[in-house]
């Protein structure tokens, strides 16, 4: 069975740092691997997916990169502002299972002025 | 991206009632939806997959007869809690995938409170 786990729980970093947010799981045969973003009471914002095949996305200020023969991941947000302050959650295919997610724990992250 | 529809944003209920949770696909056709929930300051978790045209597929511990799923078109799926019981009050979330790009685009959730 699937477990993915995020370190650290919750962060809070002062206004322009750059952060890292890392994801592990327990089984590296994964189709792909995606960060999504959730404010506070709401639904999810898709941020990256990376494919199996891929080491890393980019996206603006974000990159994600992966490695599966660790079952690591980490997503990088590069001169972080308060509009970033949300939880973080990275989510994995079930083992066996292209679509069906399992979800890591969330990073809370505070972005403070 | 493309837009889910999740409808209620929020719910109040007394005990014992039922209540209905929609989620629809507004730009494209989604044969598969996924329905979440959320415990506060929890990770989301897989309830159940939605199915055009047949039986939803319930992951192990989830009541089938307590969440009833029904997904009667191409861009609409329900979930409805029955006899709602205060234990049942979460944030639910829906997803419904885009099968040629392997992606999932989700609602804004549904609050439940069952008082």
């Amino acid at each position: 069975k699937q477990e993915v786990t995020q370190i650290p729980a919750a962060l809070s970093v002062p206004e322009g740092e750059n952060l890292v947010l890392n994801c592990s799981f327990t089984d590296s045969a994964i189709y792909n691997l995606q960060w999504f973003r959730q404010d506070p009471g709401k639904g999810l914002t898709s941020l990256l997916l990376i494919q199996s095949s891929q080491r890393e996305q980019t996206s603006g200020r974000l990159n994600a990169s992966l490695d599966k023969s660790s079952g690591r991941s980490t997503l990088y947000i590069a001169a972080s502002q308060p509009g970033d302050s949300a939880t973080y959650l990275c989510a994995v295919p079930h083992t066996g299972t292209a679509s069906k997610l399992t979800f890591g724990t969330g990073t809370r992250l505070q972005v403070t002025l | 991206g493309a837009v889910v529809s999740q409808h209620p944003s929020r719910v109040i209920c007394k005990s014992g009632t039922s209540v209905k949770i929609e989620c629809r696909s507004l730009d494209f056709q989604a044969t598969t939806m996924f329905w979440y929930r959320q415990f506060p300051k929890q990770s989301l978790m897989l309830m159940a997959t939605s199915n055009e045209g047949s039986k939803a597929t319930y992951e192990q511990g989830v009541e089938k007869d307590k969440f009833l799923i029904n997904h009667a078109s191409l861009t609409l799926s329900t979930l409805t809690v029955t006899s709602a019981h205060p234990e049942d009050s979460s944030f639910y979330i829906c997803s419904a995938l885009w099968v040629a790009k392997n992606i999932q685009y989700f609602g804004a959730g549904t609050r439940l409170s069952v008082l």
